[in-house]
């Protein structure tokens, strides 16, 4: 099955500083790349997502990389926000040939912004 | 209230017991996931249901969790014979189909066996 790892655990930066969270994959037949938010207390929310067919994909200060040759992908947020503090999922499926969207999620990156 | 909800919030329950947790999801959605999400680690697949079809249970870690999703909407987890591997906080996800599309969380139930 779908192994997927994720770096850094922790990200400590100044706000206006730029963030980049790393992440793997094994299943070269995963097709679609999802980035979720996590506070405190809450479920996860989508912030970003790509499909295999594209290489990146930016919506206001976040963008997300993928590399499918590499089996890898990033997340990179700039001009950082205390708002931003959180922990901050990757994940990856196969959701686009069908058999639904099971995700596979990396172990989290914990987003500290500091003043 | 668009959103999904889970209920409840919290649960504590002993070790032995069964308990059952509940997810409404957001309405139209037709697919529907529960996931789980263990101290400091990544959220694990439990299972998919999408439509009338039969649900994907590949995730379920063993034959005393069980799921149903009555009427393609409310869906149900049960865990029989809790033990405390099983604390965790439990998470359902809706989205519009069962295709990459954005899946909605909910806010989980926190699950601790004592």
């Amino acid at each position: 099955g779908e192994n997927v790892e994720q770096h850094p655990s922790t990200l400590s930066v100044q706000e206006g500083d730029s963030a980049v969270i790393k992440c793997t994959y094994s299943d070269s037949a995963s097709n679609y790349f999802p980035w979720y938010k996590q506070e405190l207390g809450k479920g996860p929310q989508l912030i970003i997502d790509i499909r295999s067919n594209v290489g990146e994909k930016k919506d206001q200060r976040i963008a997300v990389t993928l590399n499918k040759t590499a089996k890898h992908f990033s997340l990179h947020i700039t001009e950082t926000q205390p708002e931003d503090s959180a922990v901050y999922f990757c994940a990856a499926s196969r959701g686009l040939t069908g058999g639904g969207n099971k995700l596979t999620f990396g172990t989290g990156t914990q987003l500290k912004v500091e003043l | 209230g668009a959103g999904v909800s889970q209920s409840p919030s919290n649960k504590v329950t002993e070790k032995g017991k069964d308990v059952e947790l509940r997810c409404d999801p957001i309405s139209g959605h037709t697919a529907l996931y529960w996931y789980r999400q263990s101290l400091g680690q990544g959220l694990e697949f439990l299972i998919y249901f999408q439509g009338n079809s039969a649900p994907d249970k590949s995730g379920l870690p063993s034959d005393r969790f069980s799921a149903e999703r009555t009427g393609g909407s409310v869906s149900t987890l049960t865990i029989q014979r809790t033990q405390q591997e099983d604390s965790a906080v439990y998470l359902c996800a809706s989205s519009l189909t069962g295709g990459a599309t954005e899946a909605f969380f909910g806010q989980g139930t926190r699950l601790t066996v004592v």
